[in-house]
């Protein structure tokens, strides 16, 4: 168990509908990551929140969108959802913004029919 | 371009043979480089990582990775292989750019064993 959790596991919803996933990072990290993966697109990074604030934009589509609450758990919001935004979506806490470990957690799989 | 390749989709190994995962990296500064296991409807577990210092790290669940800068390449290794380590291995590339943390991640290896 990494100490981030992630809810709700699993998400199952129709095409250009909106979604919103939760993740609670480890107690007394600061930086909230967001990753996808996917089949054809592997791994990879959507954006970074530290201590509140959007730190880094990786390969985010501008339908989604993120943000970092006071209490340093994270949204993730997903709008006009297509057939290929079905994916796994993790979330990753470390201490600080750099040179640090990022400890994933569970993720939560969405499923667009 | 930060990259990273992990040239084996899929390897089989026997229950208590060797194994490697080979990882090789393209990054312009000093990397730091990660190995996660993913589990089948698991998250990913960190196995160990390599900041600096000594070129051998240990993990967790006996691997081991060595640091060769010189062929930039980070690969795993276990001496014998138990069946629980079926899973998906992923080799990330880490770095302090632009003032944010972010991982690149190989494609992944898919290990199965065999009994």
């Amino acid at each position: 168990d990494s100490g981030v959790t992630q809810t709700p596991k699993h998400l199952i919803t129709a095409t250009g509908q909106r979604v919103t996933l939760r993740c609670s990072p480890r107690s007394g990290d600061l930086s909230v990551y967001w990753y996808q993966q996917s089949l054809d697109q592997g791994l990879q990074f959507l954006i970074q929140y530290y201590n509140g604030e959007e730190r880094a934009k990786g390969n985010i589509l501008e339908r989604f969108s993120a943000q970092q609450f006071p209490d340093l758990h994270s949204e993730l919001n997903l709008s006009s959802l297509e057939l290929g935004d079905s994916a796994l979506y993790f979330c990753a806490s470390s201490l600080r913004s750099h040179q640090e470990t990022q400890y994933f957690g569970p993720g939560t799989r969405l499923l667009v029919l | 371009a930060q990259s990273v390749t992990q040239p084996d989709i899929h390897i089989t190994v026997s229950e208590g043979a060797s194994l490697e995962l080979r990882c090789n990296y393209s990054y312009g500064a000093t990397p730091y480089l990660f190995w996660y296991v993913q589990s089948p409807g698991q998250g990913l577990q960190l196995l160990l990582k390599y900041f600096s210092g000594d070129t051998l790290v240990q993990g967790i669940k006996g691997f081991e990775a060595e640091f060769k800068r010189s062929q930039s390449s980070f690969n795993l290794r276990k001496p014998s292989v138990h069946w629980s380590d079926a899973a998906e291995y992923f080799c990330a590339v880490g770095g302090y750019s632009g003032g944010y943390n972010k991982l690149i991640f190989g494609a992944g290896t898919r290990l199965a064993v065999h009994p």
